[in-house]
């Protein structure tokens, strides 16, 4: 238990499907982030949001869109995908974003992904 | 810019010793350290700040070497549930935490 709860834990979806990505955050952090987990590659960030602020969005693709209703919730919102999308999507939280060095991040179990 | 780990794997039998690299090109503030099993969301182990300190989880330690802006991670006396993919994490002086691919650690009896 890591403080940090995905849902759902699965999802397949089709190509002209829209879904959603839920996770909630019980450690009282002000950070959350969207990571993309893909097989034999390094974690890929996609957004972050921070006071509920979006405060980073890393060239991601537009059938992707996050939203942040407060510091404790955060959605993907996923319309149009394609296959490649099919990956494991990670909410993750900390307690800052920035300013300071020795920032830990605690991820979710995530959330797998097949589009078809 | 994304850190190097090495090796990509590697398989042990219990209570053997490993060690793992991870390594960057740019200047390091901090090295964060987590391990993920199949399945199951990455945990934290442990992190390094500037300093050049080293800590140690259980059997799990780990090093950090700012000058050579690299860090390495010792699986000491190696038990099964060592098992799963090792990340190392760098934060430069932007405050941003960049993943390495990670390393896939087998420990078999």
């Amino acid at each position: 238990e890591t403080g940090v709860t995905q849902t759902p834990r699965h999802l397949v979806m089709g190509m002209t499907n829209k879904k959603s990505l839920k996770c909630e955050q019980h450690l009282g952090h002000n950070a959350m982030y969207w990571y993309k987990q893909s097989a034999k590659k390094p974690l890929e960030l996609m957004f972050v949001y921070s006071l509920e602020e979006r405060v980073e969005n890393n060239s991601v693709p537009s059938r992707f869109s996050p939203e942040c209703p407060n510091s404790s919730h955060l959605f993907l919102h996923l319309h149009t995908l394609q296959p490649e999308d099919s990956a494991l999507y990670l909410c993750a939280s900390s307690q800052r974003y920035g300013g300071r060095s020795g920032n830990t991040i605690y991820f979710g179990e995530g959330s797998w992904l097949t589009v078809v | 810019q994304q850190p190097v780990q090495s090796p990509q794997a590697v398989i042990l039998r219990e209570g053997e010793d490993a060690v793992i690299n991870c390594s960057s090109s740019k200047a390091l503030y901090s090295v964060h350290w987590y391990r993920q099993k199949h399945g199951e969301a990455p945990v934290f182990l442990m992190i390094l700040l500037k300093g050049g300190e080293q800590k140690g989880h259980d059997k799990i330690s780990a090093s950090f070497n700012e000058k050579k802006q690299q860090s390495s991670l010792y699986l000491t006396a190696s038990q099964l549930s060592y098992s799963g993919t090792y990340f190392c994490g760098t934060e430069g002086g932007d405050y941003k935490l960049s993943f390495g691919a990670g390393t896939t650690v087998t420990v078999r009896a």
